[in-house]
């Protein structure tokens, strides 16, 4: 079953905007993770950020996360025709501490 | 090592022929996970190594399903008697530890059950 729920399923923007997509689980996580994939290949980890941490910066991406609503966001500043892929948010659960729990993911397409 | 590696690319078999699939974790890393992607499913995960052990096998679908990891290294992980809906992208991770740590993903196995 999912643990995560992203949001917007599917989003398309103009090349220079900004992208915002979200994602709510349902039970205590230890962190959370939001990956990348290109072409229903490999995972590319973007960024983590823990529990008690609310806010964390990577060059473009900016993600929250609100562990009193079960929320997370990420954000990409000035989009590229190179950011359209898969977006997916990823939990490792208090009692697990091992494994990820995915979403369905979201697809970012970047028009140039 | 640079990634994590996995082999086959791609791999496609009879159905109830037995498959083996590899993955070569980051060198160093002592931790190790093998997930499936499916259309139907989305990404799920199968099966969790610390060190040679597998303190976490909850995700593996049936018993046609097995892995091990020997040297605290590579690993490989069996389905037998194939069938059409084991089709899916079969994707291996390593982490330098447990828990609060990132996964890096290999590119992963694309298997075709025909």
């Amino acid at each position: 079953s999912q643990q995560g729920e992203e949001d917007p399923q599917a989003l398309s923007i103009q090349e220079g905007e900004n992208a915002t997509m979200n994602c709510s689980y349902k039970t205590s996580i230890n962190n959370l993770q939001w990956y990348r994939q290109n072409s229903g290949r490999g995972l590319v980890h973007l960024i983590l950020i823990r529990s008690n941490e609310r806010e964390k910066h990577s060059g473009r991406l900016r993600v929250t996360l609100d562990t009193s609503k079960k929320s997370s966001s990420l954000l990409i500043t000035a989009s590229r025709a190179a950011d359209t892929a898969s977006y997916f948010c990823a939990t490792t659960l208090e009692e697990s501490n091992s494994k990820l729990t995915f979403g369905k993911g979201i697809t970012l397409s970047v028009r140039p | 090592g640079a990634g994590v590696s996995q082999s086959p690319s791609n791999k496609v078999t009879e159905k109830g022929k037995d498959v083996e699939l590899r993955c070569d974790p980051i060198s160093g890393h002592t931790a190790l996970y093998w997930y499936r992607q499916s259309l139907g499913q989305g990404l799920e995960f199968l099966i969790y190594f610390q060190g040679n052990s597998a303190p976490d096998k909850s995700g593996l679908p049936s018993d046609r399903f097995s892995a091990e990891r020997t040297g605290g290294s590579v690993s490989t992980l069996t389905i037998q008697r194939t069938q059409q809906e084991d089709s899916a992208v079969y994707l291996c991770a390593s982490s330098r530890d447990r828990g609060q740590e990132t996964q890096y993903f290999g590119p992963g196995t694309r298997l075709l059950v025909l």
